[in-house]
């Protein structure tokens, strides 16, 4: 399976901000998958980033709130938007290998 | 609405028991199916993929796979205190995932 890293691991931000996430894959990978995890909840793919064209939103996601990169087949970043509270979650950076899924380490956003 | 359902627990068995998990899901047209292991502050794990009707056994883990009934199951043979963590059911729509909400095990020693 893929090494995937992730910067930051965790972060406390404040309202307003914004923050960017950025996933690293050691290897070349077609679809890069960001997915975030509410306190206590399951996991939810927010969007698809594909190298060289826009990233698939999922329903309920939008690009201005969540505005995502994919410059290369290795990297990607997900950037959070005017945070508020409700933004306070774990967000998490994957890619497929032969078929199975796979997760960087997340990064946990607080927000103030 | 593609959904996958799980019963959240916590399901509590004692060390050296068997643990039974499972899920149902919605769609029929799906193919592939997951089952990842979570522990608080970690990221998914992933530890059992099946992708045809039946059992597929990897060590201490056996995934049961019934198309016709949507369902998938997860069997923990020899329970150990380690395996206490949140496992989640994932079922494979077109080229994404849809995860269940998960089930707490807790194994007591």
């Amino acid at each position: 399976s893929a090494v995937i890293s992730q910067k930051p691991s965790r972060d406390i931000c404040q309202r307003g901000t914004s923050l960017t996430i950025q996933c690293q894959v050691d290897s070349q990978v077609t679809m890069m998958f960001w997915y975030r995890q509410q306190p206590g909840q399951s996991l939810t793919l927010i969007a698809t980033a594909n190298q060289g064209s826009e990233a698939t939103y999922e329903s309920g996601f939008v690009i201005d709130k969540f505005p995502i990169s994919r410059p290369n087949l290795t990297f990607s970043t997900l950037t959070v938007s005017n945070m508020s509270p409700e933004d306070s979650s774990i967000y998490l950076c994957s890619v497929t290998g032969a078929g199975e899924l796979f997760f960087g380490e997340g990064s946990r956003l607080t927000v103030l | 609405q593609k959904e996958v359902e799980q019963n959240s627990g916590p399901l509590s068995v004692p060390e050296g028991a068997i643990a039974s998990l499972n899920c149902t899901y919605s769609d029929r047209v799906s193919q592939s199916f997951f089952w990842y292991r979570q522990y608080s502050g970690k990221s998914p794990e992933l530890i059992m993929s099946i992708y045809s009707n039946g059992d597929k056994e990897d060590g201490r883990f056996t995934a049961q796979l019934n198309k016709a009934s949507q369902y998938v199951s997860l069997l923990i043979r020899d329970s150990q205190p380690s395996d206490s963590a949140t496992y989640l059911c994932a079922v494979s729509y077109g080229n994404k995932l849809v995860f269940g909400a998960g089930t707490i095990l807790r194994v007591k020693s």
